[in-house]
């Protein structure tokens, strides 16, 4: 069975861009989770979709943004990105919605370089 | 509010000495708790998970964790290092749904 699957692995985007990443999740999972990692903040919860819709949301601005769709992928976007959104995103897909004993398995990443 | 306190940010073992990383967690109900390693330039792998039952769990090459309510830890060990073993550990603990909260990381160093 594939695993997570992120596109691109690399980016490099100028200030005031936007950019858009994109999540695969294991056949058959319907929860997906990003987060953002940095050397300075560490592991940070993004936010997370089950079945189309958004349940859990962490402490960024409104410029971070994402959707799932209907066959359980996933984008998320940034808007007016800042030197500041530099990081490594991590996307990681659920079978169950947390309830259960189902962890969540990751993707290898979308390396963001903003200049 | 759930959180995870990482003990040490750098740990360093030589080659077949026993690992031990430590992880305390605060959470006013029982909580899942998890171990990932990451390797440079990958994504997260789960190591081991602990939701209820056995206290001893045991993961993946060689890793083992004790959930120790009344000290509110979860350690992670090996018996031996290998020299593969050298990545960055997080402890996570589950909070709502699919909302990870993670610790700040140990990188392991094996030396040989």
């Amino acid at each position: 069975k594939a695993g997570v699957t992120q596109t691109p692995r690399y980016l490099i985007k100028t200030r005031g861009q936007q950019v858009t990443l994109s999540c695969s999740p294991i056949s058959g999972h319907r929860s997906v989770s990003w987060y953002q990692q940095t050397p300075g903040q560490g592991l940070q919860f993004l936010f997370e979709y089950f079945s189309e819709t958004q349940r859990n949301k962490g402490n960024f601005p409104g410029r971070f943004s994402g959707r799932q769709f209907s066959n359980s992928r996933s984008e998320m976007n940034v808007s007016t990105l800042e030197l500041g959104d530099s990081a490594l995103y991590l996307c990681a897909s659920s079978l169950d919605g947390g309830g259960g004993n189902s962890p969540l398995h990751f993707g290898n990443g979308t390396r963001l370089t903003v200049t | 509010a759930q959180s995870v306190t990482q003990l040490g940010s750098h740990v360093s073992v030589s080659e077949g000495a026993l690992v031990l990383l430590r992880c305390n967690y605060s959470s006013s109900v029982p909580p899942y708790l998890f171990w990932y390693v990451q390797y440079p330039n990958q994504g997260l792998q789960l190591l081991l998970k602990y939701t209820t039952g056995a206290t001893l769990v045991k993961g993946i090459n060689g890793f083992e964790a004790e959930f120790k309510k009344s000290e509110t830890s979860f350690h992670l060990t090996k018996p031996s290092a290998h020299m593969s073993d050298a990545a960055e550990y997080f402890c996570a603990v589950r909070r709502g749904g699919n909302k990870l909260v993670f610790g700040a990381g140990t990188i392991l160093r094996v030396k040989s």
